[in-house]
């Protein structure tokens, strides 16, 4: 696509279920970054692929939060038994190739998560 | 990770020159100072980055420090559109590990 889809754009969900949060990333961008972002914040890093392979995590908060790439593509951030501090925006992000420092990032819209 | 101190907020007029400061005094010798900007309600953009010399495009230009401990965003004729946080980062060129840290970042306020 032309740019970073995610979706769905707004989800609402009750404490304890699971969410599946998707971002399709600009064709042929190979690595992709998932960061949460609270009001009035930064973007909170939380982790990012090269190709399927997850590079690092260590920003994820705890283990309800996973991500997965399988193809190298399209990749899905996944919380479970959600509670209302997950409420947050979440935002996928793609570049090229991570190994050169001078790559531009390119973010898409993000997804909103409110918990209730 | 190396980090950038930047201020909270800064306000400028309307047509008028904003120089947007950040220190990053642990700079190692293979970081890329990049820059980023988040208008409201949108996810964060990228307007610059450089290595050792000064940058010029068509958004902004970018002035390094002799000792790269410090930079500054140039934004030469301040719009209301260019009202955004403005993030400076640096970016590590040499072990390839690519986590992208964001600070808070400078508010930038321009008044009509």
């Amino acid at each position: 696509g032309a740019g970073v889809s995610q979706s769905p754009r707004y989800k609402v969900t009750k404490r304890g279920q699971d969410v599946a949060l998707r971002c399709d990333p600009i064709s042929g961008h190979v690595s992709l970054y998932w960061y949460r972002q609270a009001l009035g914040q930064g973007p909170e890093f939380l982790t990012y692929f090269n190709y399927e392979a997850q590079q690092d995590k260590s920003g994820l908060p705890n283990d309800r939060f996973s991500a997965e790439r399988p193809e190298g593509s399209i990749s899905t951030l996944t919380i479970q038994r959600t509670e209302q501090r997950d409420s947050a925006m979440y935002r996928c992000a793609s570049s090229p190739f991570s190994g050169f420092p001078g790559n531009t990032i390119y973010f898409g819209e993000g997804s909103w998560l409110t918990v209730v | 990770d190396a980090k950038t101190t930047q201020p909270n907020s800064m306000e400028s007029n309307e047509e008028e020159p904003v120089h947007l400061p950040c220190n990053h005094s642990t700079i190692s010798g293979t970081d890329y100072i990049h820059w980023y900007r988040q208008l409201p309600s949108q996810g964060p953009e990228y307007v610059i980055h450089g290595l050792t010399s000064n940058v010029n495009n068509r958004m902004a230009s970018l002035a390094i420090a002799e000792d790269r401990k410090s930079s500054t965003l140039i934004l030469h004729r301040a719009t209301l559109r260019d009202a955004a946080v403005y993030y400076c980062i640096l970016r590590d060129g040499s072990n390839r590990d690519d986590k992208i840290i964001f600070g808070k970042g400078t508010r930038l306020h321009i008044l009509p």
